[in-house]
């Protein structure tokens, strides 16, 4: 049962453009959601957050979107830069619980 | 502050043998995670640990086991290894449980021949 999930495995966009990573999960009780970046060889880094109580957080160039009826949150990288090329992991989890759940990941390409 | 610290960076290792991955933090964190990291299927709960002293299965649990002697410390240990854990394992932390920020180590690269 995968509670959260990055439909896309990859996706190609070019410099300057927006990039859109989208993430779906199942479970009603998450109320807390995270995005996590990572470079080949080292450990995910921790990018943006949205707690249920909102739809939208934003940090600079990344805005995480929320759609709590459609149980779908989105990031937004604006605008893209080739240093953004990384994998990004959604999770969710509930601010009682003991754990985060991650999608499987989605690969960002910045092309010059 | 190094944060989290895992060892081995890489380790090859026979079937069969027993292994430990160390991951220490210096974050005074209450909870502690590990991860394997398998192409297609993201990041997958082991193991966690809420404080010193508690631990709790996740989502693939067989084979591994952990254990929480103080703050600071979550060894992962492989009983006898198999090539299915072959993997990249990352230990995380974070201040409180639940849906809090969590902080991952570098991993450990494991292959089991």
């Amino acid at each position: 049962d995968q509670q959260v999930k990055q439909n896309s495995p990859s996706l190609s966009v070019q410099e300057g453009r927006i990039s859109i990573l989208n993430c779906d999960y199942t479970n009603s009780m998450f109320d807390y959601f995270l995005w996590y970046k990572k470079y080949p060889a080292e450990g995910p880094t921790f990018l943006i957050s949205i707690s249920s109580i909102k739809d939208k957080n934003e940090d600079g160039r990344f805005t995480v979107f929320l759609n709590k009826s459609a149980k779908h949150l989105s990031l937004h990288i604006v605008p893209s830069q080739p240093g953004d090329s990384a994998v990004y992991f959604c999770a969710g989890g509930e601010t009682s619980g003991s754990r985060l759940t991650f999608g499987e990941g989605t690969q960002l390409t910045v092309n010059p | 502050i190094a944060g989290i610290t895992q060892a081995p960076t890489s380790q090859i290792l026979a079937a069969g043998r027993r292994m430990t991955l160390r991951c220490t933090q210096d974050m005074r964190h209450n909870a502690m995670y590990w991860y394997r990291q398998d192409l297609g299927l993201g990041l997958r709960l082991i193991h966690y640990s809420n404080t010193a002293g508690t631990t709790g299965k996740g989502e693939v649990p067989d084979g591994y086991s952990v254990s929480r002697a103080n703050t600071d410390d979550f060894p992962l240990t492989l009983a006898s290894a198999v090539p299915s854990q072959t993997s990249v394992y990352f230990c995380a932390s974070s201040r409180l449980h639940g849906a809090d920020t969590q902080y991952f180590g570098p991993g450990t690269r494991l292959t089991v021949l």
